[in-house]
């Protein structure tokens, strides 16, 4: 166990809609990434928050937007669901923002499906 | 940018045989090198890691890899195959800008049989 938990485990909903991620990372550990893994993308950053702020961005699409809260969940918001939005959506958490030393720690993911 | 790759998309091997994951890398400056294993409806987990010191690195599991600058690699070895290690294998670099991510390569699907 990673301790990185996310929820839902799974998620079904239709084109158009909006749905919330959720991520808590390790206990101790400051900053969060999200990502998304495809079978034709393959795994692509989308986003980092450490201690609250915004620390890097990849390719995340305008349509979803994420935080970090004081107490460092975090919650991926994907909104105007597409069907190529179906994928497994990762949160991992490391202990500082520039260690290059620590390891990501990862969740299990949600799969998302978009019908 | 920094980038990995992985050249094979599957390996297979015998259990009881010795295995190779291969990945090659593109940084600027040095590089810092990742592999993590995923089974089945999981999340990534952590194998091992190469920051600097020792070509070969030991990791979880009995696994280790080979770092060699001169090839720009870093080939995830283990000296013998169990039907459990059947996984999903990533190699990742880890991001020289101001973030701390990790790029990943494609993957590479490994079945170990009887």
């Amino acid at each position: 166990d990673s301790g990185v938990t996310q929820t839902p485990k799974h998620l079904i909903t239709a084109t158009g809609q909006r749905v919330t991620l959720r991520c808590s990372p390790r206990s101790g550990d400051l900053s969060v990434y999200w990502y998304q893994q495809s079978l034709d993308q393959g795994l692509q950053f989308l986003i980092q928050y450490y201690n609250g702020e915004e620390r890097a961005k990849g390719n995340i699409l305008e349509r979803f937007s994420a935080q970090q809260f004081p107490d460092l969940h975090s919650e991926l918001n994907l909104s105007s669901l597409e069907l190529g939005d179906s994928a497994l959506y990762f949160c991992a958490s490391s202990v500082a923002a520039r260690d290059r030393n620590s390891p990501l720690h990862f969740g299990n993911g949600t799969r998302l499906t978009v019908t | 940018a920094q980038s990995v790759a992985q050249p094979e998309d599957q390996v297979n091997v015998a259990e009881g045989n010795p295995l190779t994951v291969k990945c090659t890398y593109s940084v600027s400056g040095n590089p810092y090198l990742f592999w993590y294993v995923q089974y089945p409806n999981r999340g990534l987990q952590f194998l091992l890691k190469y920051i600097t010191g020792d070509n070969l690195v030991k990791g979880s599991y009995g696994f280790e890899a080979e770092f060699n600058k001169s090839q720009t690699s870093f080939h995830l070895k283990k000296p013998s195959a169990l039907v459990s290690d059947s996984a999903l294998y990533f190699c990742a670099v880890r991001d020289t800008g101001g973030g701390n991510k990790l790029t990943f390569g494609t993957g590479t699907q490994l079945k170990v049989e009887l």
